[in-house]
């Protein structure tokens, strides 16, 4: 089974620039989640996908950060204009839908996009 | 919110040596916990889980957790650690909303010399 697909692995920009980091999660997933890893920090998730709609994006700094998952499959994040503290690593994680009274099906990651502002 | 507090940030330790990791949370309701490792270059993946059931959870390559809800904590044991174990370890929780969301400790960057 193919899992995460994540692309670039790394980018480095200036501040002030912009950036689109793709993601194609595991074929019948239907939740797509992207973190923010900061070095020497956990991973902090920015902002969920079910299909093509968002269900959580409270952690999203919509000013700069954008989010699109139009056919409920493939996804693109977006950092427009980048700043130095926007250095990360990006996951994508997918994961089935929860079902049968669950709240949690596991979460598959992706390699990740390491972005450094310069 | 839910918070995930990870005690030790590195632990280096020698092939054969017994490990324990601390990880507490902070959740007043029903949850699920999580560890995840991700070894050098590769994946974050997940190492083992609880959701309900026995509190003592068995994952994969000889870890297991031990979830005490009066002590809100579900430490991460192994008796007898590899070289092979160096990476990184995340606690963490999710609490029930529905909507799988995870919440990560800093995570523990674990060192094992041969």
């Amino acid at each position: 089974e193919a899992g995460v697909a994540q692309s670039p692995r790394y980018k480095i920009i200036e501040k002030r620039q912009s950036v689109a980091f793709w993601c194609n999660p595991i074929s019948g997933h239907a939740t797509l989640y992207w973190y923010q890893q900061i070095l020497g920090q956990g991973p902090k998730l920015l902002i969920q996908f079910q299909n093509n709609g968002v269900v959580d994006d409270s952690q999203l700094p919509k000013d700069r950060f954008s989010a699109e998952r139009l056919k409920g499959v493939d996804s693109t994040l977006k950092i427009q204009p980048a700043k130095l503290e926007d250095s990360a690593v990006y996951l994508c994680a997918s994961s089935l839908v929860p079902s049968g009274g669950s709240s949690y099906n596991e979460q598959f990651f992706g390699p990740g996009t390491r972005l450094t502002v310069l | 919110a839910q918070s995930v507090s990870q005690h030790n940030h590195h632990v280096i330790l020698s092939e054969a040596a017994s490990l324990e990791l601390g990880c507490n949370y902070s959740y007043g309701g029903t949850v699920n916990l999580f560890w995840y490792v991700q070894y050098p270059g590769q994946h974050l993946q997940l190492l083992l889980k609880y959701f309900s059931g026995d509190p003592l959870v068995k994952g994969i390559k000889g870890f297991e957790a031990e979830f005490i809800k009066s002590k809100f904590s579900f430490n991460l044991r192994k008796p007898s650690v590899q070289w092979s174990d160096t990476a990184e370890y995340f606690c963490a929780v999710n609490g029930g909303s529905g909507y799988s969301t995870l919440t990560f400790g800093k995570g523990t960057m674990l060192l094992v010399s041969p």
